[in-house]
């Protein structure tokens, strides 16, 4: 257990509102990813985090925004919802030193947007 | 695009019986991971392969990779109920600059 909490857990919204996603270590692992998985799609990544301040798009970063201004949390902004963006999202860390090497994930938030 | 495929997408089988579910890649990779998801909890890691490994081995896995055949097999023997999950393969390759690049999955049910 790498010490991975998500907040919220699950979230109802409207189109067009603000909603910021929350993923928090225990542990001061340097790499940090946001991604969102979909029926059909596997795991996409959406942004990804490897130290404070530093952070690079994913694959579908379209719509999103992240910080992380502390090592122990990493934040998933969508700045204007969209039925689109209603997915399960997951973040997940990365404990060894290498990017290249296990992940361990979060809970997961269920995001509807209406 | 998806790097990894899984097949088959979905299998069901009774318990006791071994699973096997394969994955299939485009490009050469550094290594290649498992992962296990219980329906709506987060992955699990199961085993990571390296590019220089062709078998490894954790508990009732076993995981093979063919790199001239861009493809890898996960066997999970002797199943048991509690293996009833969703299986993911995710490949590490350079050209997506070292990320996860994950397959859609296979679903597997054990019945009992």
């Amino acid at each position: 257990d790498a010490g991975i909490t998500q907040s919220p857990r699950h979230k109802v919204t409207e189109t067009g509102t603000p909603v910021t996603l929350r993923c928090h270590q225990t542990e001061n692992h340097r790499y940090m990813y946001w991604y969102r998985q979909d029926p059909g799609h596997g795991l996409r990544l959406i942004h990804y985090s490897y130290g404070v301040k530093d952070t690079d798009k994913g694959e579908v970063s379209d719509g999103y925004s992240v910080s992380r201004s502390k090592t122990e949390d990493f934040l998933l902004t969508l700045e204007s919802a969209t039925s689109s963006q209603t997915s399960v999202y997951f973040c997940a860390i990365s404990v060894a030193a290498s990017v290249t090497d296990t992940q361990y994930f979060g809970p997961g938030t269920r995001l509807t947007v209406l | 695009s998806q790097q990894g495929e899984e097949d088959p997408q979905a299998l069901s089988i009774q318990e006791g019986e071994n699973a096997t579910m394969n994955c299939s890649y485009k490009t050469s990779i550094n290594n290649l991971q498992w992962y296990r998801q219980n329906s709506g909890r987060g992955l699990v890691h199961l085993i990571l392969i390296r590019s220089n490994e062709r078998e490894k081995h954790s508990g009732r896995l076993r995981v093979t990779l063919d790199t001239s055949k861009k493809s890898s097999s996960l066997l999970i023997t002797a199943s048991r109920a509690a293996d009833t999950a969703s299986y993911f393969c995710a490949t590490v390759y350079q050209r997506s600059n070292y990320q996860l690049i994950w397959g859609a999955g296979t679903k597997l049910i054990i019945k009992p």
